[in-house]
């Protein structure tokens, strides 16, 4: 069935630091794939999508790339801030009814 | 555009009572979902309405679990009777379409079974 693995938390950085959280699916068919944040007392957020292969998704300084011969979309920021500090879920839709498939979630602490 | 609403923000039964929790989606959008997240676990699908139809419910808990929209707008979600493992944050989240994005997710509420 299709899945999404990221990496396990929580992940502390300091500010400025570089941000790497891995995301790898398995899904038939050519799946939709997405990063959402939740901030602390919060309710989700989509931060970027990609809808096919090789597609970049970005926004707020954070990036992914739609990987399809690797079956992974990592997300990545060059310079975290303390306000980046929230648990960040990878997702996937295989749009035939439009649900999300979503990861455990990683935690980012980010520390001044 | 005002969000997705939800509520109760917050709710604490006792394990065989019943709980209702009630969803108002974004004007004009046909797509409602359903969403349990447990702690530490990313949201799973309960259900999925397309305007008042179920699309989805294979993974709902029959047993216990029942959902309706009314009128193709707002939603309720009951459980009766509640087991410890339903605690978690209970998501409601709207779209225009069912093509995965688009999403809009309410603040959810937060079940504690005891």
């Amino acid at each position: 069935g299709n899945s999404v693995t990221q990496m396990e938390g929580p992940v502390t950085l300091s500010e400025e630091a570089f941000l790497t959280i891995n995301c790898t699916y398995t899904a038939t068919g050519y799946p939709s794939l997405f990063w959402y944040v939740q901030y602390p007392g919060e309710g989700l957020q989509l931060l970027l999508k990609a809808t096919k292969a090789d597609d970049k998704g970005s926004n707020k300084g954070f990036e992914a790339t739609y990987r399809k011969e690797t079956t992974s979309f990592h997300l990545e920021k060059g310079s975290v801030q303390v306000s980046d500090s929230a648990v960040y879920f990878c997702a996937l839709s295989t749009g035939s009814q439009g649900n999300l498939i979503f990861g455990k979630g990683t935690k980012l602490s980010v520390k001044p | 555009e005002a969000g997705v609403a939800q509520s109760p923000r917050y709710k604490i039964i006792e394990k065989r009572q019943s709980v209702a929790f009630w969803c108002n989606p974004i004007s004009g959008h046909a797509t409602l979902y359903w969403y349990q997240q447990i702690l530490g676990q990313g949201p799973k699908l309960l259900i999925q309405f397309q305007n008042n139809g179920v699309v989805d419910d294979s993974q709902l808990p029959k047993d216990r679990f029942s959902a309706e929209r009314l009128k193709g707008v707002d939603s309720t979600l009951k459980i009766q009777p509640a087991k410890l493992e339903d605690s978690a944050v209970y998501l409601c989240a709207s779209s225009l379409t069912d093509r995965g994005y688009g999403y809009t997710f309410g603040s959810g509420t937060r079940l504690t079974v005891v």
